[in-house]
């Protein structure tokens, strides 16, 4: 168990349906992150929060909003959803948002398959 | 922006032979170098890291070195095992900005 905690493990929807994937990091990091992993691809780096706040942002499409809570758990909400949205969802956390790098912890991925 | 760079994308070496990838980074600035090893259908997991101030650093079998200069490190495993197997990742960060390499399949051979 990393710390991480990612909720739920598997989802299948429907195309054009709207989905909620939840992660709370590891106790004391104020950091999240979302990547998105497709069928042997790399790990794509969508958005990440520090402390409630939006710190930065990459390949997110519009259809997909997350958010960080004031008790630091974080969603990732994907709507209007296509075949090609079907990946595995990572959240990660790590304890700082400046200065010298830390590691990231990586929770255990929410599969998303879209039918 | 950062970019990373690496390779070669695919590797299979023979049980006990050295296996090493290579990543190059464009941000001069970018100081902490992690590499995760992912196991199929699981999370990535920190293996071994260093920062911008050191050249070297071991852990058992596992090895990373670093070239600021050339603005290039590079992951060294020793002594393959097929428990190896798996796919390996390098960042390069600057601050909470973390860019990964698209990764490498390592297949050990028994």
């Amino acid at each position: 168990d990393s710390g991480v905690t990612q909720t739920p493990k598997h989802l299948i929807t429907a195309t054009g349906q709207r989905v909620t994937l939840r992660c709370s990091p590891r106790s004391g990091d104020l950091s999240v992150y979302w990547y998105q992993q497709s069928l042997d691809q790399g790990l794509q780096f969508l958005i990440q929060y520090y402390n409630g706040e939006e710190r930065a942002k990459g390949n997110i499409l519009e259809r997909f909003s997350a958010q960080q809570f004031p008790d630091l758990h974080s969603e990732l909400n994907l709507s209007s959803l296509e075949l090609g949205d079907s990946a595995l969802y990572f959240c990660a956390s790590s304890v700082e948002a400046r200065g010298a790098g830390y590691g990231y912890t990586f929770g255990s991925g929410t599969r998303l398959t879209v039918v | 922006g950062e970019n990373v760079e690496q390779h070669p994308s695919t590797l299979s070496v023979q049980e006990g032979d050295s296996a090493v990838i290579k990543c190059t980074y464009s941000d001069s600035a970018s100081n902490y170098f992690p590499w995760y090893k992912q196991e199929l259908g699981k999370r990535p997991q920190l293996i071994i890291d260093i920062r911008s101030n050191v050249g070297e650093k071991k852990d058992q079998r596992i090895a990373v070195t670093l070239n600021k200069t050339a603005k290039h490190f590079s992951l060294h495993i020793t002594e393959t095992q097929p428990e190896d197997s798996a796919v390996y990742f390098c960042a390069a960060s600057k601050g909470n900005d973390m860019r990964f390499g698209a990764g490498t399949r390592l297949t050990v051979k028994p």
